[in-house]
């Protein structure tokens, strides 16, 4: 049973538009969310993280949110650039826990 | 200042071969996990380490198994490699585990190693 989905495994968008990634969890003890980037032939990359006390959090061009009640994140990428052309996976930890688990991954072609 | 590094890069085992995954940090991290990546799975826990001579399972340990004699080194072993474990091996590590309450410590992973098991 995975307790973290990525829905859509892929999504493809124009340069400059924007790319929303979604990530849907069960288990209410998660506290921490965090999205990883991962492009071909490397280990995946922190991006961006929210607690879950928050709604919101931005980094830049990246936008977390957070809502609980549907126990629903989304990633907002604002703009995409072809450099954002990588695979994207969700993950969260539970409080005071020490395992992360991974959603499925969210494959991203940015067009020029 | 290395990072995470895992050797080798790619193995081909037959089934039934034991094999030894290497991993080192050198970024004193006493966090280290091992994770595998199959197609529409994500990146599932196999075995995780909180510090030198701790171990503990994670979601799909079986087998494999691990062992943490330092901190910089934490080798996943495949004992009796079946067709199933086909799949790329991420071994990643962090400050001190994912336990803070000023934010979660963030994974700094390895470049990855690809296993077939024919």
């Amino acid at each position: 049973d995975q307790q973290v989905k990525q829905n859509s495994p892929s999504l493809s968008v124009q340069e400059g538009r924007i790319s929303i990634l979604n990530c849907d969890y069960t288990n209410s003890m998660f506290d921490y969310f965090l999205w990883y980037k991962k492009y071909p032939a490397e280990g995946p990359t922190f991006l961006i993280s929210i607690s879950s006390i928050k709604d919101k959090n931005e980094d830049g061009r990246f936008t977390v949110f957070l809502n609980k009640s549907a126990k629903h994140l989304s990633l907002h990428i604002v703009p995409s650039q072809p450099g954002d052309s990588a695979v994207y996976f969700c993950a969260a930890r539970k409080a005071a826990g020490n395992k992360l688990t991974f959603g499925g991954g969210t494959r991203v072609l940015v067009k020029p | 200042n290395a990072g995470v590094t895992q050797t080798p890069k790619f193995q081909v085992l037959k089934t039934g071969q034991s094999m030894t995954l290497q991993c080192a940090q050198d970024m004193n991290h006493e966090y280290m996990s091992w994770y595998r990546q199959d197609p529409g799975m994500g990146l599932r826990l196999i075995h995780y380490s909180v510090g030198a001579g701790i171990t503990d399972q994670g979601e799909v340990p079986n087998g494999y198994n691990v062992s943490r004699s330092t901190t910089e080194d934490f080798p996943l072993r495949l004992l009796s490699a079946a067709p199933s474990q086909t799949s790329v091996y991420f071994c990643a590590s962090s400050y001190n585990g994912l336990l803070t309450s000023s934010g979660a410590n963030v994974l700094t992973f390895g470049a990855g190693s690809r296993l077939t098991v024919l």
